[in-house]
């Protein structure tokens, strides 16, 4: 039973390039959610999607970022632009429908040059 | 609105002795409460929750939290600690209902020595 699983592991992006990253959930689980750390910081929620379906990006910003759940495929979040400030852990976890806990992916390491 | 505060930021322990990692919530409903664990560049790990069933919750590995309302608090505890639990701990509380966004606290090193 594969965990959440996410590439790549470790991204390096000049400024101004554009970064993707995978998220593929749990078997079972419909629901993806992707948070931000910061180094020396704790993890801050960005997004949470269904299928098809955007449900809270409230702590997405405004501008460069995006997320998608395609009815086919992983989660990808798009950073379009990268800033050195986007460098981060960028973590994905999943849940299931009814579920309180999530179950997080090991992480991508994007490094902004 | 809810939110964790973890109240040390750094706790060092001799191995064998207990562990004390304090935490407290502040929340306008019944909160779900967590904690996870993050080795270094690895990703993180659930190590027990607390949904509103019994109050002392046991989790993975030898810890074990207890959920106290009259002092906001949900604090982890291990009697014995080992090498291998030197680690980051989080501090996590949910939104309202199933299927929420998380929010962190800000962590706790917690660093085992001989």
């Amino acid at each position: 039973n594969a965990g959440v699983m996410q590439n790549p592991r470790h991204l390096v992006r000049r400024r101004g390039q554009e970064a993707r990253l995978r998220c593929s959930p749990m078997k079972g689980h419909s629901h993806v959610y992707w948070y931000r750390q910061l180094p020396e910081e704790g993890l801050k929620f960005m997004v949470y999607l269904q299928k098809e379906n955007i449900i809270d990006e409230s702590g997405m910003p405004k501008e460069r970022f995006s997320a998608e759940f395609p009815k086919e495929g992983p989660s990808i979040l798009r950073i379009q632009q990268v800033v050195r400030g986007d460098s981060a852990a960028y973590f994905c976890a999943s849940g299931g429908r009814g579920a309180y806990e999530q179950y997080f992916g090991p992480g991508t390491r994007l490094t902004v040059t | 609105a809810q939110s964790v505060t973890q109240l040390d930021s750094h706790v060092s322990v001799s191995e064998g002795t207990p562990v004390l990692l304090r935490c407290n919530y502040s929340s306008s409903y019944s909160p779900s409460l967590f904690w996870y664990v993050q080795h270094p560049n690895k990703g993180l790990q659930l190590l027990l929750k607390y949904t509103s069933a019994a109050t002392l919750v046991k989790g993975i590995n030898g810890f074990e939290a207890e959920f106290k309302k009259s002092e906001t608090s949900f604090h982890l505890t291990k009697p014995s600690a080992h090498m291998s639990d030197a680690a980051e701990y989080f501090c996590v509380v949910s939104g309202s209902g199933t299927a929420s966004k998380l929010t962190f606290g800000t962590g706790t090193r917690l660093q085992v020595t001989l």
